[in-house]
């Protein structure tokens, strides 16, 4: 089955420093893959995504990459800022499955020290 | 873009009583709808995935008796947790997209979050 990783559970950075948030996937056969962010109490908020004939995907100080070889795809926050605090989960689903059918990755918590 | 609203975003309840929580596709049509349960700095585990016009179909190990799902409409689900107790305390969240290939990823609720007393 699907099983979604991260390889840091917390990271901690200064303000204007860059971020990189590493996620491991176990199914070759995941073709979409996307970042979420959640802040305390609330739902999960979309930040990007990316189909897997790409490899790179950039939204202004968001980016995300996968390398297929390794199974495993990066959130890059450029000049990170305090308002960028927050939980970060990966998640993944192959073609193969029902459409929507998420697997979550366990979480880092990103913490911006001004 | 697309949202997607859920309520009520804080519930108490005592032990034995149903809580019915609503998900609702504001701006799109959703025929899937899921629900996930998260526990407190926990990831996001799903629980079924809801269909509109048929059955929820439920992961392995969620009681589909205990979380009744009801899908009647394009956008509207709701989940039912029958008799409560303390330890269905959670925070649970839905989630739906108008699209994959509108590349908007998958919408998520507030979340609700639980206690049973």
């Amino acid at each position: 089955g699907e099983s979604v990783g991260l390889h840091l559970p917390t990271l901690s950075v200064q303000e204007g420093d860059n971020s990189i948030i590493n996620c491991a996937y176990s199914n070759s056969a995941s073709d979409y893959f996307i970042w979420y962010k959640q802040e305390s109490g609330k739902g999960p908020q979309f930040i990007i995504d990316i189909r897997s004939n790409v490899g790179e995907k950039k939204d202004q100080r968001i980016a995300v990459t996968l390398n297929k070889t390794a199974k495993h795809f990066s959130l890059h926050i450029t000049e990170t800022q305090p308002e960028d605090s927050a939980v970060y989960f990966c998640a993944a689903t192959p073609a193969s499955t029902s459409y929507g059918k998420l697997t979550f990755g366990q979480g880092t918590i990103l913490t911006v020290h001004p | 873009g697309a949202v997607v609203s859920q309520h009520p975003s804080r519930v108490i309840c005592k032990s034995g009583t149903s809580v019915k929580i609503e998900c609702r596709s504001l701006d799109f049509q959703a025929t899937t709808m899921f629900w996930y349960r998260q526990f407190p700095k926990k990831s996001l585990m799903l629980m079924a995935t809801s269909n509109e016009g048929s059955k929820a179909t439920y992961e392995q190990g969620v009681e589909k008796d205990k979380f009744l799902i009801n899908h009647a409409s394009l956008t509207l689900s709701t989940l039912t947790v029958t008799s409560a107790h303390p330890e269905d305390s959670s925070f649970y969240i839905c989630s739906a997209s108008p699209s994959l290939d509108r590349g908007l990823g998958y919408t998520f609720g507030s979340g609700t979050r639980l206690t049973v007393v």
